[in-house]
């Protein structure tokens, strides 16, 4: 069965520093990423995703991600952090046909003045 | 243009009781999906429809349910409901062969 798995479950980080955010998927022959990110109450905003090609990919607000297949990771960065990138951010993984997303458990996202 | 659509926003439920969440998805958008966000939780799937059938269902009882209508809309039907229910319902929609997923701002469904 597919897996994602966010090993931080929470980090907290000062205002103008640098972020990256862990993900790890299972096998998958053809792995489609994900980064959402979810602010309190709300729905998923999605950052930027990857099927194929270039394996650093850009997203909104700055995000970017690297898609390692070797490591079998998709892990989020910004060189920057903003206060208002406070939130809950979410990997998530579909493979093949699976139509199905499969997200990870989440990383809350603090961020000190 | 109007994302996916989510209604009510919130809801207070029985157990026992029966509930209708409804999801108008993205113009353009011929296949929904619903998961359930458990608090301090990521989303886990329920199931998709598309062309008004389910294609695709996730680890969920039977009292799960759903709907999708010929203008693509859909709902979930949840059955006797029971306190672990209570969580966040997110629908979200994407273009067939297209993989790119629009969430909604969920319905928050609580049961006591």
């Amino acid at each position: 069965a597919q897996s994602v798995t966010q090993p931080d479950i929470h980090i907290t980080v000062s205002e103008g520093a640098s972020l990256e955010l862990r993900c790890n998927y299972s096998y998958g022959a053809t792995p489609y990423l994900f980064w959402y990110v979810q602010s309190p109450g709300q729905g998923l905003q999605l950052l930027l995703k990857y099927f194929s090609g270039d394996t650093l990919v850009q997203g909104i607000k700055g995000f970017e991600a690297e898609f390692k297949r070797s490591q079998s990771s998709f892990n989020l960065r910004k060189p920057s952090v903003h206060w208002s990138d406070a939130a809950e951010y979410f990997c998530a993984y579909t493979g093949g046909s699976n139509y199905k997303l499969t997200f990870g458990k989440g990383t809350l996202l603090t961020v000190n003045p | 243009d109007a994302g996916v659509t989510q209604s009510p926003t919130h809801l207070i439920k029985t157990r026992g009781q029966q509930v209708t969440l409804r999801c108008s998805p993205k113009s353009g958008h011929d296949t929904v999906s619903w998961y359930q966000q458990a608090l301090g939780q990521g989303p886990q799937f329920i199931f998709q429809y598309y062309e008004e059938e389910e294609r695709q269902r996730g680890n969920f009882p039977d009292r799960f349910s759903g709907h999708q209508f010929p203008n693509y809309s859909s709902e979930l039907n949840v059955n006797a409901l029971l306190l672990g229910d209570s969580a966040l319902y997110l629908c979200a929609s994407s273009e067939q062969g297209i993989y790119g997923y629009t969430f909604g701002s969920g319905t928050r469904l609580t049961v006591v």
